[in-house]
């Protein structure tokens, strides 16, 4: 069974400054690996995946996240961060493809990230 | 852009009262699932449904809930007789056509059980 971790609850960044995001994850099989914002009272927004390929992949509003293997993790992170960028990160693992295992996204307990002006 | 809607945005029932949310899902999507959210904490799986069935379910999705997709464009999960725990958000999301992994979530339906 798949599981993913995300250590921090809450991350606080002064705006401009680089921000990091944790993530780690277990799977039996080969991982896909997303990022997700939530803003308050809203669903959540896909930002970005890891699949297969390099392992640093970019996303949405500047965001970007490294993939690392030996260590199962998977750090969303920006170079400077917003004011805007506040909200709810989850983290959310899939194990393998489609049809093996792969109907169900398991989703990180979320980091709050506060940037401040 | 398309986008997964999902109504009633709000529902408040009383608890063993039988309770629909309705989502309809990205038209060319193929993939379905419920996922709920208790006080805006962790991201809960219910059920993914494929080709017209339950391809997956996790531990809460017991026989109180059940889903269906009666027309080809609305997909709802039904809750038989509600509890003051089932109280939470419910997320509808939907995949692509090529399962590229991601999904597109609605904007939740708040359930109040009292």
């Amino acid at each position: 069974a798949q599981s993913v971790a995300q250590p921090e609850d809450q991350v606080n960044v002064a705006e401009g400054n680089p921000l990091t995001v944790k993530c780690t994850y277990s799977v039996s099989g080969n991982p896909y690996l997303f990022w997700y914002v939530q803003y308050p009272n809203r669903g959540l927004q896909f930002l970005l995946k890891y699949i297969t390929g390099d392992n640093l992949v970019k996303g949405s509003y500047g965001f970007e996240a490294e993939f690392n293997k030996s260590q199962t993790s998977f750090h969303l992170k920006k170079p400077s961060a917003l004011v805007s960028d506040s909200a709810l990160y989850f983290c959310a693992v899939r194990d393998g493809q489609f049809g093996t295992g792969g109907f169900k996204t398991i989703f990180g307990a979320g980091t709050r990230l506060f940037v401040k002006a | 852009e398309p986008e997964v809607t999902q109504t009633p945005s709000h529902q408040v029932t009383q608890m063993g009262q039988e309770v629909i949310l309705r989502c309809v899902p990205i038209s060319n999507h193929l993939y379905f699932y419920w996922y709920r959210q208790i006080l805006g904490q962790k991201v809960e799986f219910l059920v993914s449904f494929y080709n017209n069935e339950i391809s997956e379910k996790s531990e809460i999705f017991d026989d109180q809930f059940s889903v269906e997709r009666p027309d080809g464009s609305n997909f709802t999960l039904k809750i038989r007789s509600t509890k003051l725990e089932d109280s939470a958000m419910y997320f509808c999301a939907s995949g692509g056509l090529r399962d590229t992994g991601e999904l597109f979530f609605g904007e939740g339906s708040r359930l109040t059980v009292l």
